[in-house]
């Protein structure tokens, strides 16, 4: 079992530039879930995803950001235009039964 | 709407001391309760979790307990090592699967030898 696989793990990019953020399931999970990890914030639920259909997305923090989760084993977090307030650690987790949630290492984005 | 309420960190102990951490919660409902840890540089991993009242979850010696009468679910160890230095988060969960998990702000734990 390979887990959730996240990438890159590491993203190091300039401001207005755009960001594309991966995530793989635990094969077979129908829900996917991601959120972001700041020392001022915590952690926060960004959006997430029952069956590849988009559910709750009330945390994603502006246009700016954009998910998508084209099939049952990938799913995208897009930041564009990225600014250096987006730097966090952000990270997917899956779920099958029981909302126990698996979480993937996560990306650490700085943005300059 | 629901909630999670964790005490502030960071809490700091000496190797083999007894450790709690508090948790209360806020639901309309019956939630499950679960607590995460993360470890430096690691995503959250499950820790240890509870379904129904008075149920007890353990694992690796912690211990937390399903209190509805409190709306508590305290997390303890009767004797904590160096590698139980981390942040250790509760959380809670609507019955329905697939919703999102609640999680409170996370309670940092340094044990020193």
């Amino acid at each position: 079992d390979a887990g959730v696989i996240q990438s890159p793990r590491h993203e190091v990019t300039e401001m207005g530039q755009e960001v594309t953020l991966r995530c793989k399931p635990i094969s077979g999970h129908n829900s996917l879930f991601w959120y972001r990890q700041t020392m001022m914030r915590g952690l926060e639920l960004l959006i997430y995803f029952n069956n590849n259909v988009p559910i709750d997305d009330s945390g994603m923090p502006e246009d700016r950001f954009s998910a998508k989760m084209p099939n049952a084993s990938f799913s995208t977090l897009k930041i564009q235009p990225s600014e250096p307030r987006d730097s966090a650690v952000y990270f997917c987790a899956s779920t099958l039964r029981d909302n126990e949630q698996f979480f993937g290492p996560g990306t650490r984005l700085t943005v300059l | 709407g629901d909630s999670v309420t964790q005490m502030e960190g960071p809490v700091t102990l000496s190797e083999e001391a007894f450790l709690t951490i508090n948790c209360t919660y806020t639901a309309t409902g019956y939630p499950s309760l679960f607590w995460y840890v993360q470890y430096p540089g690691e995503g959250l991993q499950l820790l240890l979790k509870a379904t129904k009242a008075d149920d007890k979850g353990s694992n690796k010696g912690f211990e937390a307990t399903y209190r509805k009468e409190t709306t508590s679910f305290h997390l303890e160890k009767g004797s904590v090592q160096v590698s139980d230095s981390a942040v250790y988060f509760c959380a809670l969960s609507d019955r329905k699967a697939g919703t999102a998990l609640i999680f409170g702000k996370g309670t940092t734990l340094s044990v020193s030898s």
